[in-house]
């Protein structure tokens, strides 16, 4: 009955190296988000889809691709991968017409060795 | 631009204390306001908002915030803490008919016994 899941729970992986973040919504939403929380705890907007549509892509290095293969689901790729990269990142959902009403994963711990 | 400052960034109170969690904006348009909580190695999760109506909007466990437009802040309090409060806790805003939330640094909450 998970609403929102992300896999792997934990990543680490060494420099250059390609890697994938997945996460599926069972919530029936429209829109979902990636965000990157910092060791800082500081999270910041990465990309957000629209019922498969890219709405936001903030300041991302082009390193970050973002796949939305239906609704249900936004894969996070990253390509060579570098030491700055290290963060956690959160999969949301939020339903419609709820403003501000997100509903997170449980994050993605990924370390870049 | 909008922004979010949380000035106190730990906050450690006694169980059956009172506390306040303060969350400052700035913003040249009407903005939505949430406080989202983050329990240990968990996403965050939905506390409160204030969309419009009343200034004072509660939670289910007994948080309050109370949204103060002169002096732009969204303040969070409960009269007794618990053990189980403790968290990390950011304030966030998000412009109105737009899909971005833009958070706070967070405030951990630690209650002590």
């Amino acid at each position: 009955d998970t609403a929102v899941s992300q896999t792997p729970k934990y990543l680490v992986t060494q420099m250059g190296n390609d890697k994938s973040i997945k996460c599926e919504q069972n919530l029936g939403h429209d829109t979902m988000y990636w965000y990157k929380q910092d060791s800082k705890k500081f999270l910041k907007i990465m990309f957000s889809y629209n019922n498969k549509e890219l709405i936001i892509n903030e300041t991302v290095p082009n390193r970050f691709s973002p796949k939305s293969p239906d609704k249900a689901h936004l894969n996070l790729h990253i390509n060579s991968l570098e030491l700055g990269d290290s963060a956690v990142y959160f999969c949301a959902s939020r339903p419609h017409d709820r403003a501000g009403e997100q509903y997170f994963g449980p994050g993605t711990r990924l370390t870049v060795t | 631009a909008q922004s979010v400052t949380q000035l106190d960034s730990q906050v450690p109170v006694f169980e059956e204390a009172p506390v306040e969690l303060r969350c400052n904006y700035s913003s040249s348009v009407s903005v939505y306001l949430f406080w989202y909580v983050q329990y240990p190695n968990q996403g965050l999760q939905l506390l409160l908002k204030y969309l419009s109506g009343s200034t004072l909007v509660k939670s289910i466990n007994g948080f309050e915030a109370e949204f103060n437009k002169s002096q732009t802040s969204f303040h969070l309090r409960k009269p007794s803490v618990h053990i189980s409060d403790t968290a990390e806790y950011f304030c966030a805003v998000s412009v109105k008919n737009t899909d971005k939330l833009i958070f706070g640094t967070g405030t951990r909450l630690q209650v002590f016994p």
